[in-house]
């Protein structure tokens, strides 16, 4: 079992639904990022965070570390949104590596 | 400040070449990461600089692969005797130690390996 599971893998949606992709993992982390990788391999980060929950236009995400979850959450959705989605871990007692999700395939369509 | 580059962004080598790839972190970043990505799979790491001294390596960099950063800026990953399992994405990302236990990581575009 990975240390961290993304769910769901693929997803297609219409412009403008909402759009919520989920992140589970199994080991004590420092923080968790949610990454964006567009097609041709450039990895940006979109959040890092080790509690609550931060916004950032019409990107909204959630940690709940008690229950080892983080959900990330698209308003409104655009096309120029997909992209693949990486859920990323610092675990506890590592110097700086991440551990990353497999990540999820998101396609907006019209 | 032009972000983390990486070159070359394409290499296509045969098998059993050498090749090797350089990544300029942002400056001032003293902390390096290599990552490697296989076809849909999220990023595995491989190795981590602070500064010039490298002070982790995962079980996956096996022998053939060796990495350097000798003046504690750019670093050059090598894989000696390349094989068609080498094939991936190489990428390669800085950090600047913040306070508190998060350092954010920026991502270079990466450097696309395909052995044939």
């Amino acid at each position: 079992k990975n240390e961290v599971e993304q769910s769901p893998q693929n997803l297609t949606a219409q412009e403008g639904e909402f759009i919520t992709i989920n992140c589970s993992y199994s080991v004590g982390i420092s923080a968790l990022h949610w990454l964006q990788q567009h097609p041709g391999g450039g990895i940006v980060s979109l959040f890092m965070l080790s509690s609550g929950k931060k916004k950032h236009g019409r990107l909204i995400a959630t940690i709940n570390i008690q229950e080892k979850h983080s959900s990330l959450h698209i308003t409104a959705s655009h096309p120029r949104d997909s992209a693949v989605y990486i859920c990323a871990v610092r675990s506890t007692g590592t110097a700086s590596k991440l551990t990353f999700g497999t990540g999820t395939r998101l396609q907006v369509t019209l | 400040d032009t972000g983390v580059s990486q070159n070359p962004r394409h290499k296509i080598t045969k098998r059993g070449q050498n090749v090797t790839f350089r990544c300029d972190p942002i400056s001032e970043h003293n902390r390096l990461y290599w990552y490697r990505q296989t076809l849909g799979q999220g990023p595995e790491f491989l190795t981590y600089f602070q500064n010039e001294a490298q002070l982790e390596k995962s079980r996956l960099l096996s022998d053939r692969f060796s990495a350097e950063r000798p003046k504690g800026s750019f670093s050059t990953l090598e894989i000696q005797r390349t094989e068609q399992g080498d094939s991936a994405m190489y990428l390669c990302a800085s950090s600047y130690p913040q306070p508190g236990p998060s350092y954010e990581q920026y991502f270079g575009p990466g450097t696309r390996l395909t052995v044939t």
